[in-house]
């Protein structure tokens, strides 16, 4: 399975945009990246994902890099709530299974 | 809409007893997972399945079965339980969905966390 590199920890300040990298450089063709998060205690909830093009939603926006060895996931204003650890991971297309890594540990100050 | 639940949400176990852990999702999804997490860690695929009667092992099996008998119950197995196997334990479960299958998104449980002693 393709892996991705992640950052162990990042800081923002609050209202502040932030920019969580993330390496795949072993991508294939037709995985998918996908982006969840998990707050303390709780289980991890999906943000975003995307193939080729950047995406952007209620929550987030994805860029992807051209080449699709790496790609950001943007917070345009953080808040105290998105305190959490971000995790970017692969969909194996033929099994549906997925990897996940440690992830980054977003930690928002006010 | 419940979406995934988990039972038990604490266990304490000794070593070398046996228990089930209950992973139930109310959204027709075809696919579900198990993983484990250990402090400070990201979570590991212990087991999935891609639909009802088909289990397939992930990266982390040893030590656990599963069983999917029916489409909204997926089942986590500890034989003989170890110490190792203290963690949280999470279930998931997605939609197949179309051409591009592999694009849904994945729906997690609160977690079971289980001590062996």
């Amino acid at each position: 399975d393709a892996k991705t590199t992640q950052p162990n920890s990042m800081e923002s300040n609050e209202e502040e945009p932030v920019h969580l990298p993330c390496n795949h450089s072993t991508i294939s063709g037709t995985d998918y990246i996908h982006w969840y998060r998990q707050l303390p205690s709780q289980g991890p909830e999906y943000v975003i994902h995307g193939l080729t093009s950047n995406v952007n939603n209620r929550m987030a926006s994805l860029a992807i890099a051209e080449d699709r060895k790496s790609s950001t996931l943007i917070l345009h204003r953080a808040t105290l709530r998105d305190a959490a650890v971000y995790y970017c991971i692969l969909r194996d297309t033929n099994a549906g299974k997925s990897t996940f890594g440690d992830g980054t540990t977003l930690t928002v100050k006010p | 809409n419940a979406g995934v639940t988990q039972t038990p949400k604490f266990r304490v176990l000794k070593t070398g007893q046996s228990m089930t852990l209950l992973c139930a999702q109310d959204m027709n999804h075809e696919y579900m997972y198990w993983y484990r997490q250990d402090p400070g860690m990201g979570l590991r695929l212990i087991h999935y399945s891609v639909g009802e009667g088909t289990t397939a092992k992930g990266e982390v099996p040893d030590g656990y079965n599963v069983s999917r008998l029916k489409k909204q119950n997926f089942l986590l197995g500890l034989e003989s339980a170890a110490p190792s196997q203290t963690s949280v334990y999470f279930c998931a479960s997605r939609v197949r969905g179309g051409s591009g299958r592999s694009n849904q998104p994945q729906h997690f449980g609160d977690g079971t966390r289980l001590s062996i002693l």
